[in-house]
């Protein structure tokens, strides 16, 4: 299977706790992307990354959240002292970037759900 | 900001009859919208894309959409509901800015097709 992968698909810590979150995008694919979905809601963007560098990040993103892509392949997300209302499903994205400005396809993860206890 | 506003949570229909799913957006400008589907454990697929070429756009799986700029909408349609096509349903526009295409979501559509 050479779409993007998740790993864990689940996870359930208690409050406080931090917790990594890995996601391996499309081999070829430049452009990365996390999102937060909640129950009953659209996913929501969270941060960015063009090849190694993170170009975006939404003002969900708080300080305790960081992200990394080192090489320009993986990316993981990190959420520090976890807190109840980080519960969520955390979904990753990845695209093979095109021209400045022009939509290229996000090709979605299977998502990893946190339960935070 | 750019938003989109999906106008029924949930939609039961009997197999084998249409699937109207209902979006409008709100744009300052020209925007790019999409469908997507999430199947239970499954990822987001891409079902179908305007991105100012046709108004009516063909998907995959038997589904459309037509964009209407004087009414604001971008429905999602389908002439005979399978069972298969139950899952939940996102209208998205997407924010090109810089070299980013983050994407806005709708709250969703839970499609339901029953016997």
């Amino acid at each position: 299977d050479t779409g993007v992968s998740q790993d864990p698909r689940h996870k359930i810590t208690k409050r406080g706790q931090n917790v990594t979150f890995r996601c391996d995008p499309i081999s070829e694919h430049n452009r990365l992307y996390w999102y937060r979905q909640t129950l009953g809601q659209g996913p929501e963007f969270l941060t960015y990354f063009q090849n190694e560098a993170q170009l975006e990040k939404s003002r969900l993103l708080s300080d305790r959240f960081s992200a990394e892509r080192p090489k320009g392949s993986f990316s993981t997300l990190e959420i520090q002292r976890t807190e109840q209302g980080d519960s969520a499903m955390y979904l990753c994205a990845s695209s093979l970037g095109g021209t400045s400005g022009s939509f290229d396809e996000q090709y979605f993860g299977p998502g990893t759900r946190l339960t935070v206890t | 900001a750019q938003s989109v506003t999906q106008l029924d949570s949930h939609v039961s229909v009997s197999e084998g009859t249409p699937v109207l799913l209902r979006c409008n957006y709100s744009s300052s400008y020209s925007p790019s919208l999409f469908w997507y589907v999430q199947h239970p454990n499954k990822g987001l697929q891409l079902l179908l894309k305007y991105t100012s070429a046709a108004t009516l756009v063909k998907g995959i799986n038997g589904f459309e959409a037509e964009f209407k700029k004087s009414e604001t909408s971008f429905h999602l349609t389908k002439p005979s509901a399978h069972m298969s096509d139950a899952a939940e349903y996102f209208c998205v526009v997407s924010d090109v800015t810089g070299t980013a295409s983050k994407l806005t979501f709708g709250t969703g559509t839970r499609l339901q097709v029953t016997l």
